[in-house]
């Protein structure tokens, strides 16, 4: 079973940039797509975008464009969840969730969730 | 794209049962697999029902799922009602364009 640990929390001011991260243990991690979901205080789940771990093929929810990037490591079997610039608005827990079945078929059905990693922007 | 509904909260006792739905704004219900999460206060999503109306290991047959095509909308059905029950249920589905979750449910069991 792979459970997946994300990094811990973090307090930024606006305009900072922020890479958080998202490390799978078991077996072969590498071989999952990994999605970053965002819960704003309060709120429901929102897709950012999903990406795999063993090219770094992404997919991208239109809303979040621009705003933030997606990347892994496989070797380091670590998916990353990145902004340049930012904004208050950012503020949120952001979870990672990995796609039940392995390798480079696209299938968003989760299966393992992070324990989430609480980003505070404030000035 | 297309959204998911799902009533805002729900309550009922301990020992019932109740249904949760899940009505897809567009598109056919049954073109992409449901899957059905639960949040407890304080924790991380888990999952109850993925692929429609399968069970992970470990989740109680107590839990289900369905797809109703005529209304289009998938539910969650949670028979004999512990308090442990008492969370955020978000159904959740895809297509080409992306990945939709419904809004949550609140549950709770008085």
């Amino acid at each position: 079973e792979v459970h997946l640990v994300q990094s811990g929390a973090v307090v930024k001011k606006p305009g900072d940039s922020l890479r958080i991260s998202c490390k799978g243990s078991g077996h072969s991690f590498s071989s999952y797509w990994v999605a970053w979901v965002r819960q704003l205080p309060g709120k429901g789940l929102e897709w950012m975008g999903s990406v795999y771990l063993g090219d770094s093929d992404t997919r991208n929810n239109p809303s979040f464009r621009g705003q933030v990037t997606l990347s892994a490591d496989k070797s380091l079997d670590v998916a990353y969840l990145q902004w340049d610039s930012l904004e208050a608005s950012d503020s949120a827990i952001y979870y990672c969730a990995k796609q039940a079945s392995p390798g480079a078929y696209y299938l968003p059905l989760f299966d393992s969730w992070g324990q989430g990693t609480l980003v505070t922007v404030s000035s | 794209n297309f959204m998911l509904s799902q009533p805002h909260s729900v309550s009922e006792s301990p020992g019932k049962t109740i249904t949760i739905s899940c009505t897809r704004s567009s598109g056919t219900v049954a073109d992409n697999y449901v899957q059905w999460y639960q949040q407890r206060p304080g924790g991380s999503p888990t999952t109850v029902i993925y692929e429609d109306n399968e069970r992970p290991s470990g989740v109680p047959d107590r839990f289900s799922g369905s797809i109703d095509v005529s209304s289009n909308s998938a539910s969650l059905t949670i028979s004999g009602l512990m308090t442990e029950d008492e969370a955020d249920y978000y159904c959740q589905s895809f297509d080409a364009r992306g990945v939709v979750f419904g809004g949550g449910t609140k549950l709770t069991v008085l």
